[in-house]
Parts: structure tokens; C-alpha cells; sequence
């Protein structure tokens, strides 16, 4: 089925360790976007990729590096993972800009950091 | 700058009963409005969205909602609740431009009992 498929979908990370997270989507959509969601406190961007080589900070991109590889793919990387980074980390794709067209979600990578 | 209220963080209801979601939002131009569905261990899912034209529109799994300008609200509605619509709706209120900065608000969790 077309979508965005991200992998992993958990994760157990020790303090001060290394990942990426890796994002792909087939519907040839433009914008490709890295939120994490946290209780009570709804999604929020972390980076967001508006085309094809071009990448910009959201509103929490403190701790995190991305880049997009191509137009299909978007990866987020955590160089040196800290306990406040526990979250469930959700990738999103649009035709454009998802604040007129909408998103399409992958299913989610469930982060903890011990 | 943009803001969305969702005032009710948990809500139960009857199967088969009529259900209504609030969403408030502030946005100073025309907005981009969207509603969300996420189900548990899983991403969002696009409801509807609307932008323009007609101020009641129509979702998929039955939903609909309407903008009311006046009362800056876009309501979520569906007649009749079937037991697999019990999960966490989320509204969000969208920008254009280049940026196209989307707000969710903290969502409500949907229970259906029997």
C-alpha cells in the first residue's frame, strides 16, 4: 500500500548513544516533515523538508540533525541521545505544504532513553 | 500566531448515539482547518479539511464538520458512533504561504461503550 513507512518502530536507547530514524514515502510528495508527540502536549515539528534538498528547523530541532537523501527519503538523526528525547517520533509527507493539503503519517518509532 | 483549543480531553459515549468533537482556533487570515484520527499504536489519519466553500464538509469514515467563522470553531461530527471509533481526534489549524506552519491542539480521546 502507498504511504510512509518508518522503521524502526521501537527503540531503546542508553543515554549519549547514537540512532537514526528513517523515513520513506511512494507518493512522490514534495514536503516531508519529522514531528514527535508527547502527552498533553499534542505533535510537535521538530524539522521539516519543504522539496527536495532543502531542510529547516521546526520548533524543536534542539538535539537533532535530518536530511533528506532524496525526494522519497527523510531521516532523523539523535547524536547523543538524552532522557528529554523519550517520545514517539512521527515522519509526514505532503503534496506541498501539509498546512493546506494535509499530512499523510507514517505509524509512528516509540523512543526511550534511559 | 495560530493557537487550537480542543477543551475536551476525554470523551465517552454510547454506541450508536451521536457524538460532537470542539475544536476552537485563533488565526488571524483565513485558515487552513483540519481534523485527525489516531488510533491507538498507530498515526494520524486525515479526517477532512477545509479551506474554503461550502462551511460543512464531509470526511471519510462518516464524519463531517463545520466552520463557523463567527464562533472561530470547526466541530466535528458523526450521527451515529460505531465501536471502532473509539481512538483520539485531533483538530489542527494550518497556514499558507512557504512555510505552511500547522498547530495540532492536544487532542480528545474518544471512548465507545456497548
Amino acid at each position: 500500500n502507498a504511504g510512509v513507512t518508518q522503521t524502526p518502530k521501537f527503540q531503546v536507547l542508553k543515554t549519549g548513544q547514537s540512532m537514526t530514524l528513517q523515513c520513506a514515502q511512494d507518493m512522490n510528495h514534495n514536503s516531508m516533515y519529522w514531528y514527535r508527540q508527547d502527552p498533553g502536549m499534542g505533535l510537535r515539528l521538530i524539522y521539516y523538508s519543504a522539496s527536495e534538498g532543502t531542510t529547516d528547523k521546526g520548533e524543536v530541532p534542539n538535539g537533532y540533525n535530518v536530511s533528506r537523501l532524496n525526494k522519497r527519503e527523510f531521516s532523523l538523526r539523535l547524536e547523543s541521545a538524552a532522557p528529554s528525547q523519550t517520545s514517539v517520533y512521527f515522519c509526514a509527507s505532503s503534496e506541498e505544504g501539509g498546512g493546506s493539503y494535509g499530512y499523510t503519517f507514517g505509524s509512528g518509532t516509540r523512543l526511550t532513553v534511559v | 500566531a495560530q493557537s487550537v483549543t480542543q477543551p475536551d480531553i476525554h470523551i465517552t459515549v454510547s454506541e450508536g448515539a451521536s457524538l460532537e468533537l470542539r475544536c476552537n482556533y485563533s488565526y488571524g487570515a483565513t485558515p487552513y482547518l483540519f481534523w485527525y484520527v489516531q488510533s491507538p499504536g498507530q498515526g494520524l489519519q486525515l479526517l477532512l479539511k477545509y479551506f474554503s466553500g461550502d462551511t460543512l464538509v464531509q470526511g471519510i469514515k462518516g464524519f463531517e464538520a463545520e466552520f463557523k467563522r463567527s464562533q472561530s470553531s470547526f466541530n466535528l461530527r458523526k450521527p451515529s458512533v460505531h465501536w471502532s471509533d473509539a481512538a483520539e481526534y485531533f483538530c489542527a489549524v494550518g497556514a499558507g504561504g512557504g512555510y505552511q506552519k500547522v498547530t495540532f491542539g492536544i487532542g480528545t480521546k474518544l471512548q465507545v461503550i456497548p
